[in-house]
């Protein structure tokens, strides 16, 4: 059973645009979650999380947003740049569970010039 | 990912082989995951452990699959008897007790 599911395999966006990723649970015991930014032969790199007794995170250009009744984060960057390009993973735990995470499939986001 | 060693980075075997993986935490952080990431896949949860103490094992295959965190050394997941399936990118992340792990590069293991 897939827990977490990030329905879109892949996401196109011009530089300087925004870059909006979708992630949908179904484990309403998840109380965290965070997004995994990760570049070919490499490991995740944590990039930002959020508590679920919050609603809304920002760093930078990076903001996730987290509706718990729809069970539904989005993860937003403004401006996307070149850089951003990678897949990207969210990923949820619950407070029992510790660090153990459930991943979705994954995003490739590409930034074009 | 600087700070959590990983090796060997590829390592290939052969069917029928046995595959040890090694992963060394961040200073100071005493939780070992390991998870597993097969081709066109998200990453899966496979073991957690502590110092000298199996916590979690519930992904783990129930045969040919080990793992172990000594209370000196790196943490080894170790694959007996090797077949093609077992091919896949294995990371490990470690965490001092917070909700966060750090991921090291990961060990890409071919089965030939």
């Amino acid at each position: 059973d897939q827990q977490v599911k990030q329905n879109s395999p892949s996401l196109s966006v011009q530089e300087g645009r925004i870059s909006i990723l979708n992630c949908d649970y179904t484990n309403s015991m998840f109380d965290y979650f965070l997004w995994y930014k990760k570049y070919p032969a490499e490991g995740p790199t944590f990039l930002i999380s959020i508590s679920s007794i919050k609603d809304k995170n920002e760093d930078g250009r990076f903001t996730v947003f987290l509706n718990k009744s729809a069970k539904h984060l989005s993860l937003h960057i403004v401006p996307s740049q070149p850089g951003d390009s990678a897949v990207y993973f969210c990923a949820a735990s619950e407070e029992t569970s510790g660090s153990r995470l459930t991943f979705g499939e994954g995003t490739q986001l590409t930034v074009n010039p | 990912n600087a700070g959590v060693m990983q090796n060997p980075r590829h390592l290939v075997r052969r069917r029928g082989q046995e595959a040890r993986l090694r992963c060394s935490p961040m200073k100071g952080h005493s939780h070992v995951y390991w998870y597993r990431q097969l081709p066109e896949e998200g990453l899966k949860f496979m073991v957690y452990l502590q110092k000298e103490n199996i916590i979690d094992e519930s992904g783990m295959p129930k045969e040919r699959f080990s793992a172990e965190f000594p209370k000196e050394g790196p943490s080894i997941l170790r694959i007996q008897q090797v077949v093609r399936g077992d091919s896949a990118a294995y990371f490990c992340a470690s965490s001092p007790s917070s909700r966060r792990g750090t991921f090291g590069s990961g060990t890409r293991l071919t089965v030939v």
